[in-house]
């Protein structure tokens, strides 16, 4: 039972544009949630992350949006660069397991210069 | 970076053979954690710990255990390994059990023939 969905394994951008990776979760006890980017051969990277009292986080190139009526969340990133290509998985925690993190599948995006 | 190695950092074995991963940190966290990372699941918890001797169960720990002696050190142990833990595992810690302060090591990658 995923909890924590990312339904496009994969995305390809342009270089400059923007990039919109989306994430979508079942349990309603989740009140934080965050992005991980992760490079091949490399352990997972924090990136950003948003609090369910919050709908917007940013942090320079990203920013990310929560939907807690939808049980939605995406991150964007704008412009995109080549060195954005990677792996990023969304996750999320509950306040009774703050420490206990579950992620989603991961989607792969790809930037074209 | 976080001071997290994980030992070894590849290993092929057989099925039926116990297999120890290391995990050593450098940072003095209190949290350790243990996750696999597969296609089409993401990353899942295997198990953690909150303090020496101090462990519980993740979301996949049947066929793993897990031990903590010291601060620094935590490994988990697959008893008698099989195909179906081919995967590759990775660390983290954390210092105060909040979810955006886990730091991942650079993973361990296991084939179970």
């Amino acid at each position: 039972d995923q909890q924590v969905k990312q339904n496009s394994p994969s995305l390809s951008v342009q270089e400059g544009r923007i990039s919109i990776l989306n994430c979508d979760y079942t349990n309603s006890m989740f009140d934080y949630f965050l992005w991980y980017k992760k490079y091949p051969a490399e352990g997972p990277t924090f990136l950003i992350s948003i609090s369910s009292i919050k709908d917007k986080n940013e942090d320079g190139r990203f920013t990310v949006f929560l939907n807690k009526s939808a049980k939605h969340l995406s991150l964007h990133i704008v412009p995109s660069q080549p060195g954005d290509s990677a792996v990023y998985f969304c996750a999320a925690s509950e306040a009774s397991t703050e420490e206990k993190l579950t992620f989603g599948t991961g989607t792969r995006l790809t930037i074209i210069p | 970076d976080a001071g997290i190695t994980q030992s070894p950092r590849h290993k092929v074995t057989e099925t039926g053979t116990p297999v120890t991963l290391r995990c050593h940190q450098t940072e003095n966290h209190r949290y350790m954690y243990w996750y696999r990372q597969d296609p089409g699941h993401g990353l899942r918890l295997i198990h953690y710990s909150y303090g020496v001797k101090d462990t519980d169960k993740g979301e996949v720990s049947d066929g793993y255990s897990v031990s903590r002696s010291k601060t620094e050190d935590f490994l988990l142990t697959l008893e008698s390994a099989t195909s179906s833990q081919t995967s590759v595992y990775f660390c983290a810690i954390s210092d105060a059990g909040l979810a955006e302060t886990q730091y991942f090591g650079p993973g361990t990658r296991l084939l179970v023939l």
